[in-house]
This record gives C-alpha cells, sequence and structure tokens, in this order.
C-alpha cells in the first residue's frame, strides 16, 4: 500500500524560529501533496498544495511567506514554519494521492502528523 | 468550490447497535467520496470510499450510501464495538478540484 512518512513527529521550538517539517512518499512518486493543519477537536484545513518542480498554491487566508513550501522531487515536500509563534501551535499532516492508481479518483494517503508547540 | 457538510458532530452509541453518519456535498461535479476514520493524535485512515457510478458500497460492518440526486452520502456501522470509537471525516472530491473537501468530523464514541 501507499505510504506516506511525516517527522518530525512532535516538536516544541521557542518564538521566533523556524520550524522544517519533511513529507516523503515511501514507495510512489507524487507530483502533487497537501498540507493540513488541524486544531483540537476540529476538522482538517487544506492549507496548501505543493507542486513538484513549481510553486505551492496556498488557500485563501494561508499566508505563503509565513508558511514556505518546497516540493523538490517527486517523493518530498517540506513544510517551513517561519518565524513561529503560539498562534501557530497546531497539528500539521500532509498527504498525497498514490498517482500509480488514478490521478485523482483515488484516496489521499496521509502522514502521521506533526505537534508542532511553541512556547 | 465545494462545500461538505456533516452530522451529527458527536454520537454515542451502546455496543452492538448501528451508527449513522451523514454528509451533504454543494457541487455535482464531485464523484469521489472517501470516508476517514482519526484516532486522537493519529493520522486519518481510509475506511471506505464510494465513486459517483455506484449507489452502495459495503465491506463487513462498514457501508457507504450514496445519493448524487440529493447530494449526500451516508456512512453505515452495524454491531459497533468499541474500537470504533474515534472521529470520523467524510470528504468529496473531483478531477475539476484536484483537492479534498473534508466534512467537520463526527466524534463517535461506543459505549460498553
Amino acid at each position: 500500500g501507499a505510504v506516506v512518512s511525516q517527522h518530525p513527529s512532535r516538536v516544541i521550538c521557542k518564538s521566533g524560529t523556524s520550524v522544517k517539517i519533511e513529507c516523503r512518499s515511501l514507495d510512489f512518486q507524487a507530483t502533487t501533496m497537501f498540507w493540513y493543519r488541524q486544531f483540537p477537536k476540529q476538522s482538517l484545513m487544506l492549507m496548501a498544495t505543493s507542486n513538484e518542480g513549481s510553486k505551492a498554491t496556498y488557500e485563501q487566508g494561508v499566508e505563503k511567506d509565513k508558511f514556505l513550501i518546497n516540493h523538490a522531487s517527486l517523493t518530498l515536500s517540506t513544510l517551513t514554519v517561519t518565524s513561529a509563534h503560539p498562534e501557530d501551535s497546531s497539528f500539521y499532516i500532509c498527504s498525497a494521492r498514490d498517482e500509480r492508481v488514478s490521478s485523482y479518483n483515488s484516496p489521499l494517503h496521509f502522514g502521521n502528523g506533526t505537534r508542532l508547540t511553541v512556547t | 468550490g465545494e462545500n461538505v457538510e456533516q452530522h451529527p458532530s458527536t454520537l454515542s452509541v451502546q455496543e452492538g447497535d448501528s451508527a449513522v453518519i451523514k454528509c451533504t456535498y454543494s457541487d455535482s461535479a464531485s464523484n469521489y467520496f472517501p470516508w476517514y476514520k482519526q484516532e486522537l493524535g493519529k493520522r486519518p485512515q481510509l475506511i471506505i470510499d464510494i465513486r459517483s457510478n455506484v449507489g452502495e458500497k459495503k465491506d463487513q460492518r462498514i457501508a457507504v450510501t450514496l445519493n448524487k440526486t440529493a447530494k449526500h452520502f451516508s456512512l453505515h456501522i452495524t454491531e459497533t464495538q468499541p474500537e470504533d470509537s474515534a472521529v470520523y471525516f467524510c470528504a468529496a472530491t473531483s478531477y475539476n478540484f484536484n483537492k479534498f473537501y473534508f466534512g467537520s468530523g463526527t466524534k463517535l464514541n461506543v459505549k460498553p
């Protein structure tokens, strides 16, 4: 089955520092990856769509300079939270479709998520 | 874009009873509807999905129904067990969107 690996699973950082989160598709290539943010007891909110070899597409209200996304290869996307503040504390989850199955009519496979705490 | 609404937000059932979670969507172009189960602090896991060319799909104790005309789809869990307790999310997508729209989630509590 399709496996998406995300690291780190948990990070605590001080306010003002930057944090990088990695998302890898382990056994398939993903030209597109999706980054979600989830607050406690809430739904998955799409932040941005990461496109291999081109700029990410951000959802309305998401600051692209705050959340930097890089999709440098077909198996790796990174999300960098720059100058983190306590309000950035959240659960960040990446996901990807297994494009071997279908480019659109197949499920998302999620990484384990990263619990970010900014002190 | 698409708008997915999910009800109820919380659901408590007795072990062995059935549970039903309902979702509606707004865009008739949506043609793929997965359901995810998320346990506390863990990743969402796909439990069942349905494509718009079928009206019902079943996998053991779990079934999903789709009514394209009314634009709603439902998750049915029979003979519920305590390990079914989790948050369940519905979602909708289509080729036009290239993104998934998620419902707000249902917290299911199965009481032993």
